[in-house]
């Protein structure tokens, strides 16, 4: 069985362009969160998912950030017009069927902002 | 103050030791999870628990749900056990978690 996987795992965009991150969860994983880890500072959560749903994005800066996962293919993270801000690793983790089960990471996703 | 917090910050140690990791936490949770994260930034989890105590070979965690208090005890720490350990809380049903700054350990050999 293989891991959460994420793609890519190095993305560097200019300030203005669109980044998009991938997540393949765990195989039978329905659940999806999303975290982010500014430089030098902890992890914080974004958003979290079941397929085709956004159950709570409380989390996630309410301009030019999205999230989705489709019934079929990856959770995608998307961020419009990027600024150096939103330099970060970007991690997603996946659970099995009950919300309250251990997550599993992936590998991140280190996001450079020139 | 956050809600999750661990202690100390930066741990040094000599290889043998044995290093206790401390986390406290402000709020009502459903689950405590402890992680580790690599130099390379990977990050695994290491326990979940709600109650009592977990072991997993070397890894000793306990949590007081009453004093709102968790520890990691690694017994006989290696140079391999250097990381970053980071504590984490998960409230209500839906299970996004809250983290600590986490504490960077190094073990010398």
């Amino acid at each position: 069985n293989a891991g959460v996987m994420q793609n890519p795992r190095h993305l560097v965009r200019r300030r203005g362009q669109e980044a998009r991150l991938r997540c393949s969860p765990m195989k039978g994983h329905s659940h999806v969160y999303w975290y982010r880890q500014l430089p030098e500072e902890g992890l914080k959560f974004m958003v979290y998912l079941q397929k085709e749903n956004i159950i709570d994005e409380s989390g996630m800066p309410k301009e030019r950030f999205s999230a989705e996962f489709p019934k079929e293919g990856p959770s995608i993270l998307r961020i419009q017009q990027v600024v150096r801000g939103d330099s970060a690793a970007y991690f997603c983790a996946s659970s099995p069927t009950l919300a309250r089960d251990t997550q599993y990471f992936g590998p991140g996703t280190r996001l450079t902002v020139l | 103050k956050n809600e999750v917090e661990q202690s100390p910050q930066n741990l040094t140690a000599q290889e043998g030791e044995f290093i206790t990791i401390n986390c406290s936490y402000s709020v009502g949770i459903s689950a405590l999870h402890w992680l580790q994260q690599h130099p390379g930034g990977g990050i695994v989890s290491l326990f979940m628990l709600s109650s009592g105590k977990k072991k997993h070979g070397r890894l000793i965690a306990t949590i007081n749900i009453q004093e709102k208090h968790s520890s990691l005890h690694i017994t006989a720490s290696h140079p391999r056990d250097s990381a970053v350990y980071i504590c984490a809380v998960s409230r209500g049903s839906q299970g996004n978690l809250i983290f600590g700054k986490g504490t960077k350990l190094s073990v010398k050999p």
